[in-house]
């Protein structure tokens, strides 16, 4: 069964600062891994999707890596903003069954 | 451009009581599925569909039913109400291929409260 896990639970840091979320799993058979956004009281807003052939994906200030090997994915924030404090989740999806499994999250405080 | 819209955006009931949480997509999605978010617990997978007609149990699906009678419509049903359902349910949806290669699309969730 893959588990997802998200390191730390909580991350505040002043604005400008480049930062890094990390999200390991269990289950290196991971097809493809998507990073979300989610905002207090909104529903999870799709960031980047890494497919199981690909090792990045960017857009704009983030980008997100795919290490199968050793586990772990990480999303990569430059110069951040105060816009970017939510909760950052990712998901992968494969091993023994085609399901989507989340980790429980970073919430990203970015102060001004 | 609506997306995936889910309604009501709160509800409480009695235990015992059954209702339908209602979840549309306009995006012509195959893939449609409903989680529970809850604190401490992160997501977990209800039921989800692969298209009209088919649907598939997820993590935990005891307590609830699902129907895929179109491509658009995704009803998630509480049979019997139970304060241990408790929590927010999201409707998500994609495009598929077999596999998760398409980004997933939510919506804003329904705040559930059984007393």
């Amino acid at each position: 069964k893959q588990e997802v896990t998200q390191i730390p639970a909580a991350l505040s840091v002043p604005e400008g600062e480049n930062l890094v979320l990390n999200c390991s799993f269990t289950d290196s058979a991971i097809y493809n891994l998507q990073w979300f956004r989610q905002d207090p009281g909104k529903g999870l807003t799709s960031l980047l999707l890494i497919q199981s052939s690909q090792r990045e994906q960017t857009s704009g200030r983030l980008n997100a890596s795919l290490d199968k090997s050793s586990g772990r994915s990480t999303l990569y924030i430059a110069a951040s903003q105060p816009g970017d404090s939510a909760t950052y989740l990712c998901a992968g999806s494969g091993g023994s069954n085609y399901k989507l499994t989340f980790g429980k999250g970073t919430l990203l405080t970015v102060n001004p | 451009n609506a997306g995936v819209t889910q309604t009501p955006k709160f509800q409480v009931l009695k235990t015992g009581q059954s209702m339908t949480l209602q979840c549309a997509q306009d995006m012509n999605h195959e893939y449609m599925s409903w989680y529970r978010q809850d604190p401490g617990m992160g997501l977990r997978l209800i039921h989800y569909s692969v298209g009209a007609g088919i649907t598939d149990q997820g993590e935990v699906p005891n307590g609830y039913n699902v129907s895929r009678s179109t491509t658009e419509d995704f009803p998630l049903r509480l049979l019997s109400a139970a304060p241990s359902q408790t929590s927010v349910y999201f409707c998500a949806s994609s495009y598929w291929d077999g596999a998760y290669n398409s980004p997933l699309h939510f919506g804003n969730g329904t705040r559930l409260t059984v007393t």
